[in-house]
């Protein structure tokens, strides 16, 4: 079955960077979907299809895809990005949708 | 402004079936064609696809519960159900229901209802 690897843990300071990764076989064929989920709730599309931002989502979140791998980037970290990040693909060989392990961003 | 509402028994013995409902307000599943699913979160880990429904009743399931899930959707209720036979403590968990913007069940989730915590225990 089609695997979606995300490191479990990335942290920042605020007002920097952080970069979240989603490593896929052959991901730069399928459109990679992230998800921000906060403790006790559901989880929020912020990126679609790569790079396409949902109305209400910050600016500065933004997606890219190079390779094999899906990047999440956040910048000028926010106290309240703190929160646990998945990325999501369709997997068409077997009709599926997959979800990556997730990862949680720790704002130092 | 859609709303997903999920419901359901709380407790469920092992071995028996957990049966749980989505209800969508705020819009018509079937004046809509798009796909709704079932995601599930077991406590303190991940997000797992359990399975997606369209509104005229195709559906996608995982392949590691199709043998015991049935996802529907009812129209006239304006409500999606879930169905997971024998069940055990390992699926115990956050159901969520979520929107599937497109007849395809290839889309993003950018509608979620807020999960209701299904327990598997005697």
């Amino acid at each position: 079955s089609y695997v979606l690897t995300q490191p479990p843990s990335v942290s920042v300071a605020p007002g920097k960077t952080a970069r979240i990764t989603c490593g896929g076989n052959n991901i730069g064929s399928q459109g990679v979907h992230w998800y921000q989920q906060k403790p006790g709730q559901a989880p929020l599309l912020v990126i679609c299809y790569d790079i396409d931002r949902p109305s209400g989502i910050p600016e500065r979140f933004s997606g890219s895809k190079s390779g094999n791998t899906a990047t999440l980037t956040i910048s000028r970290v926010e106290a309240e990005d703190e929160a646990d990040y998945y990325c999501q693909v369709w997997d068409s060989s077997g009709d599926h949708v997959v979800f990556g392990g997730g990862t949680k961003l720790t704002v130092l | 402004q859609l709303r997903l509402q999920e419901s359901g028994p709380g407790l469920v013995n092992p071995s028996e079936t957990l049966s749980l409902t989505c209800t969508v307000s705020g819009g018509s599943i079937s004046n809509s064609p798009y796909y709704w699913g079932w995601i599930r979160q077991p406590p303190g880990k991940g997000l797992e696809w359990i399975g997606s429904v369209f509104y005229r009743g195709n559906t996608y399931y995982n392949s590691s519960l199709k043998s015991r899930v049935t996802i529907s959707a009812d129209t006239s209720k304006n409500k999606l159900s879930l169905n997971l036979r024998s069940v055990t403590a390992a699926d115990t968990a956050v159901y969520f229901c979520a929107r599937q913007p497109a007849a395809t069940a290839e889309y993003h989730f950018d509608s979620w209802g807020q999960g209701t915590l299904i327990t598997v225990s005697s």
